[in-house]
């Protein structure tokens, strides 16, 4: 069956622009993650969802970062006012059930912000 | 602060050799530990997962946990070229909603034909 996928795969901004970042996760996932990875580290946590409800965004940088999953499916990862600091890879990552230790990992996004 | 730290290599093996991976975290009450793989400009994927202390063995790879020491390791056995890649240790750490999932920076490793 298909994975999750991502979209746009590559993004380049210029700073103070806004962008937005899709997942699609596996049909049927209720645990929804994105990550953040810079070059040559980990993936850092950014945010969590079950179903629609965003149960943790400890992770989230800042307030000009927005995450939703409004019909409990497709998510979006919104950033405002990029900065450069903001370039990364954005990972979207599902699983299965609500407990879930298995994530099934998107392509990514990768934004550069100029 | 949840940590979980590895270190970054490179990690040069021969082929054919045994290749071993080590990753420490600091949360006492972690419950599951993961390793991945990652390929140069590629999303991560799981290759072992472990919950409770011992060895765990799938094909060429075993999983070690040790929670006492709260440590995690990685043998990759008969290494191959195609094994070279980054390994990331990650940690479950949830508690009341399930999910905390805390990666290390990863480890290069570099199996030489």
């Amino acid at each position: 069956g298909a994975g999750v996928s991502q979209s746009p795969r590559y993004k380049v901004a210029k700073r103070g622009q806004d962008v937005a970042l899709r997942c699609d996760p596996i049909s049927g996932h209720v645990s929804l993650f994105w990550y953040q990875q810079a070059l040559g580290q980990g993936p850092e946590f950014l945010t969590y969802f079950q179903n629609e409800a965003q149960l943790d965004k400890s992770g989230l940088p800042s307030d000009r970062f927005f995450a939703e999953r409004p019909e409990g499916s497709v998510s979006t990862l919104k950033i405002q006012r990029t900065q450069q600091e903001d370039s990364a890879v954005y990972l979207c990552a599902s699983g299965v059930g609500t407990y879930t230790d298995t994530q099934y990992f998107g392509p990514g996004t990768r934004l550069t912000v100029l | 602060q949840k940590e979980v730290e590895q270190n970054s290599g490179p990690l040069s093996v021969p082929e054919g050799a045994i290749a071993s991976l080590n990753c420490t975290y600091s949360d006492r009450g972690s419950q599951s530990f993961f390793w991945y793989r990652q390929y140069s400009g590629k999303s991560p994927e799981l290759i072992m997962s472990i919950y409770s202390n011992g060895d765990k063995e799938d094909g060429r790879f075993t999983a070690q946990l040790n929670k006492a020491s709260q440590y995690v390791s990685l043998l990759i056995r008969d290494s191959q070229p195609s094994d070279s890649a980054t390994y990331l240790c990650a940690v479950n750490a949830g508690r009341d909603y399930g999910q905390n999932f805390v990666f290390g920076p990863g480890t290069r490793l570099s199996v030489l034909p």
